[in-house]
């Protein structure tokens, strides 16, 4: 069974926009992770925040973490074309291993 | 540092056949993950290894079955092959037990049973 669920599905914006995707979970965690696929290949780790953290940056991808709410987010700032990608959260279960949400499709026109 | 690598890219099946996948993890991982990827959707979890030994596994079928060498390495099988099988399978491997650790993806093995 998933554990999270990501917030749009879908998401279309042109280049230089800002992109937000929304992850909401079920259980209490120790951490979650943000990983992008790339069209049919394997997903590629992005970042990994912990419980005892709100925010967390990497270059031009910003995610917050609320326990309280069982909800992250992801931002991506001025986004490229080549951020086109599905985009998944991932929470850990009570057995320690990884599960995955549906992911959102992000489209990035030029 | 070589990444996840899987085995074969595509393979092709007839219903009722058994499919054989194979996934090398990265120097050092000893966990190894298996994920099934159907055309557009999210991943199922199917299967966990860590150390040789199953650690949890997903709600599939017996059907679906693997394990793990001594020298990690790992196998999944899926017998009696039904139309809907078809999909992308993913195999990811860490570098410590357990879900604390990122995960690395091989580019996975697309299964198409006919």
């Amino acid at each position: 069974s998933q554990q999270g669920e990501e917030d749009p599905q879908a998401l279309s914006i042109q280049e230089g926009e800002n992109a937000t995707m929304n992850c909401s979970y079920k259980t209490s965690i120790n951490n979650l992770q943000w990983y992008r696929q790339n069209s049919g290949r394997g997903l590629v780790h992005l970042i990994l925040i912990r419980s005892n953290e709100r925010e967390k940056h990497s270059g031009r991808l910003r995610v917050t973490l609320d326990t309280s709410k069982k909800s992250s987010s992801l931002l991506i700032t001025a986004s490229r074309a080549a951020d086109t990608a599905s985009y998944f959260c991932a929470t850990p279960t009570n057995n320690n291993d990884m599960r995955f949400g549906a992911g959102t499709r992000l489209t990035v026109k030029p | 540092e070589a990444g996840v690598t899987q085995s074969p890219t595509h393979l092709i099946k007839t219903r009722g056949q058994q499919a054989t996948l194979r996934c090398s993890p990265i120097s050092g991982h000893t966990s190894v993950y298996w994920y099934q990827q159907a055309l557009g959707l999210g991943l199922q979890f199917l299967l966990w290894y860590d150390e040789g030994e199953e650690r949890n596994r997903g709600n599939f079928p017996p059907r679906f079955s693997g394990r793990q060498f001594p020298n990690y390495s790992s196998e999944l099988n899926v017998n009696a092959l039904e139309l809907e099988d078809s999909a992308l399978y993913l195999c990811a491997s860490s570098v410590r037990q357990g879900a604390n650790s990122p995960l690395h993806f091989g580019n996975g093995t697309r299964l198409t049973v006919t």
